[in-house]
């Protein structure tokens, strides 16, 4: 079964810098898609960036453009989201989830997710 | 960017009740539309897409209608593992944006 599981949370100064990883399994990741979508402390949801399966295409929320750049490694399974010049409303749980084909449409959707991973920035 | 209202941003029901959340979207995104179900400390799962289709395994209390810029989810007989918190997504156009929720709680 399709398994995501995020890491590389913690504690950072603000304008420091952090990787996220996100390791698939359970599906031909290099097939599909992929988005990192998260949540601040006790409020919604906000889509944060996403990339082509094979990495050609690249989109990202305007609040993280220029900062954060998403990036896998197909070979490892991998999907990555490198943030720079963090800042206290970056806080949030980090999610990836998986692009899910449907054929009526022929559009992606969000499918699975992963349970997530904590970024505090605060000093 | 397209906005995603949803209404109400809270509600009380009671088990056994129908539920109607409604979302709508500040331009035409045909039917690109979807719902997801979270609850607390969880990871959202996804319960409709296309507006109207199930995804696999959601039981069918639940559903999805409407297109281009007004949807509603219905929930037809609320139990208590429904209570949670749903929202809508856009995918028409990136950025792909959320409604800002909807907290579903028991009377």
């Amino acid at each position: 079964q399709v398994q995501l599981v995020e890491s590389g949370g913690g504690v950072v100064q603000p304008g420091g810098s952090l990787r996220l990883s996100c390791a698939a399994s359970g599906f031909t990741f290099s097939s599909y898609g992929m988005h990192w979508v998260r949540q601040a402390p006790g409020k919604g949801l906000e889509w944060v960036a996403f990339i082509r399966y094979d990495g050609s295409n690249k989109y990202y929320a305007d609040s993280v453009k220029g900062r954060f750049t998403i990036s896998r490694d197909n070979s490892k399974n991998t999907l990555y989201l490198q943030m720079n010049s963090l800042r206290a409303e970056d806080t949030a749980v980090y999610y990836c989830a998986k692009d899910k084909y449907d054929i009526l449409t022929g559009y992606y959707h969000l499918g699975n997710w992963g349970q997530g991973t904590l970024v505090t920035v605060s000093s | 960017d397209i906005q995603m209202t949803q209404s109400p941003s809270s509600l009380s029901a009671s088990v056994g009740d129908r539920v109607t959340i409604t979302c709508r979207a500040s331009q035409g995104i045909s039917n690109y539309l979807a719902w997801f179900q979270q609850k607390p400390g969880k990871a959202p799962k996804s319960l409709i897409y296309a507006a109207s289709s199930l995804q696999s395994g959601v039981p069918s209390k639940f559903s999805g209608s409407g297109s281009g810029t007004d949807f509603t989810l219905t929930i037809s007989s609320l139990q208590p593992e429904d209570f949670a918190t749903y929202y809508c997504q856009q995918y028409n156009s990136y950025p792909w944006t959320f409604g800002q929720g909807t907290k579903v709680e028991i009377k």
